[in-house]
């Protein structure tokens, strides 16, 4: 059972174009959401988030479009750089009575390769 | 530097022996958290912990152990009852405000032969 779904496992852009990453959840009861941008060996790093009240979010080249209807999430790269090459995992979690407990769900990730 | 620290990033054992991963924080965070991530899959969740001497499991919990005495350090026992143990393992932590994301520690990748 995947709550939380990314189904292109992989993303190719030249430098200087816009990535767009998607990912698509089942869950309806999820209301925050996350990517998070991962190196070989490491630990996968913050990079954004929304909450289910708002449908956009920015950060610098990175944007996180929510649509709550379709139960979809996009992010956006603008513009993309050899340095984003990277998996990245969507994830999200929803609220458990009147605590979070902060489980989440991820994504099996997309690996982005942006060419020079 | 504040940070979660996983040691060793690399570990090697036979099939039969537990192996017991180390994570620890000092970021003052209250929740932690152990995933684990194969080839081709998301981040799968292990065992949390809320608040210290209390932890949950996740959806894989089957085959692993966890301890929280301290509010820093959330060890991973990986016992011979764990059937595909090989994989890497990442621990996780959270400040106790809602909504706010999960830091990772660098991982350990653990094979068992």
């Amino acid at each position: 059972d995947q709550q939380v779904k990314q189904n292109s496992p992989s993303l190719s852009v030249q430098e200087g174009r816009i990535s767009i990453l998607n990912c698509d959840y089942t869950n309806s009861m999820f209301d925050y959401f996350l990517w998070y941008k991962k190196y070989p060996a490491e630990g996968p790093t913050f990079l954004i988030s929304i909450s289910s009240i708002k449908d956009k979010n920015e950060d610098g080249r990175f944007t996180v479009f929510l649509n709550k209807s379709a139960k979809h999430l996009s992010l956006h790269i603008v513009p993309s750089q050899p340095g984003d090459s990277a998996v990245y995992f969507c994830a999200a979690s929803h609220k458990k009575g009147s605590s979070n407990t902060g489980k989440l769900i991820f994504g099996q990730g997309t690996t982005l390769q942006v060419k020079p | 530097d504040g940070g979660i620290t996983q040691s060793p990033k690399y570990l090697f054992r036979k099939e039969g022996q537990n192996v017991t991963l180390s994570c620890e924080q000092n970021l003052n965070h209250d929740a932690m958290y152990w995933y684990r991530q194969d080839p081709g899959q998301g981040l799968r969740l292990i065992y949390y912990s809320q608040i210290v001497n209390d932890f949950q499991k996740g959806d894989i919990a089957e085959g692993y152990s966890v301890s929280r005495e301290k509010k820093e350090s959330f060890p991973l026992t990986v016992t011979s009852a764990q059937k595909n143990p090989t994989a890497f393992y990442l621990c996780a932590s959270m400040a106790s405000s809602y909504n706010s994301p999960l830091h990772f520690g660098n991982g350990t990748r653990l094979t068992v032969t």
